[in-house]
């Protein structure tokens, strides 16, 4: 199976502040169509998990433009710039690329 | 509005089979790919398997021959059976819209106990 290896576990920000989640892959993500299955989800306390990224860079509808994806192969990124209240939570990523599809093990956002 | 409801018990005796129900509105199954996930205690998160709008089926092989999804779409559900269970099938379990997991159910924990 890809195993997906977040970093950092835990991290913690003061408001207003920029966050960086690396997530890097045991395997190339890029299939064989050219599309990187990468994915982003937040999970905030006591709710599902929601889809922020997919495709390694694309944000879904209604995810605000300070979250950005970035990268290829095997090391991707998420960043998050002037974290806000409602932000905080645990963040995952998922590839579904190859099976079986696989989540990171995940990274909390909490305030420092 | 897409909408997804996981319903069925919240406490399954180890070796019997756990049953849960994903309800869906607002999109019919018969479009798109179906999927269940679930979330241990901590964090760990598992992609367990889905269901495509014709109606195959692909599982994580680590649940073996024990997982089966199937739907309804009559009722415009679809359903996740999980075989000879032990305490650590102990989770909270997501249905979700697949292709990406932009619509989610809001989750049922499971606890399998004696």
């Amino acid at each position: 199976d890809v195993v997906l290896t977040q970093t950092p576990v835990s991290l913690s920000v003061t408001l207003g502040d920029q966050a960086s989640i690396s997530c890097r892959s045991s395997q190339s993500l890029e299939y064989s169509d050219g599309y990187t299955y990468l994915e982003w989800y937040l999970q905030k306390p006591g709710q599902s998990p929601q889809l922020l990224i997919y495709e390694v860079s694309n944000r879904f509808s209604g995810v605000p433009d300070r979250f950005i994806g970035s990268g290829s192969g095997t090391d991707f990124t998420l960043k998050i710039s002037r974290v806000e209240p409602e932000d905080l939570g645990v963040y995952y990523c998922f590839q579904a690329t190859h099976d079986p599809n696989t989540f990171g093990a995940g990274t909390k956002l909490e305030l420092k | 509005e897409v909408q997804l409801q996981e319903s069925g018990p919240g406490l399954v005796k180890p070796s019997q089979s756990l049953s849960l129900t994903c309800s869906v509105t607002g999109y019919s199954i018969t479009s798109n790919y179906w999927g269940w996930i679930r979330k241990f205690p901590g964090n760990k998160m598992e992609w367990m398997g889905y269901i495509s709008y014709s109606g195959s089926t692909s599982y994580n092989p680590s649940l073996k021959s024990r997982i089966s999804i199937t739907r309804d779409t009559s009722k415009n559900q679809f359903f996740l059976q999980l075989n000879s269970v032990t305490t650590e099938d102990t989770a909270t379990y997501y249905c979700a819209r697949s292709g990406y997991f932009d619509y989610w159910g809001q989750g049922v924990m499971v606890t399998v106990s004696s």
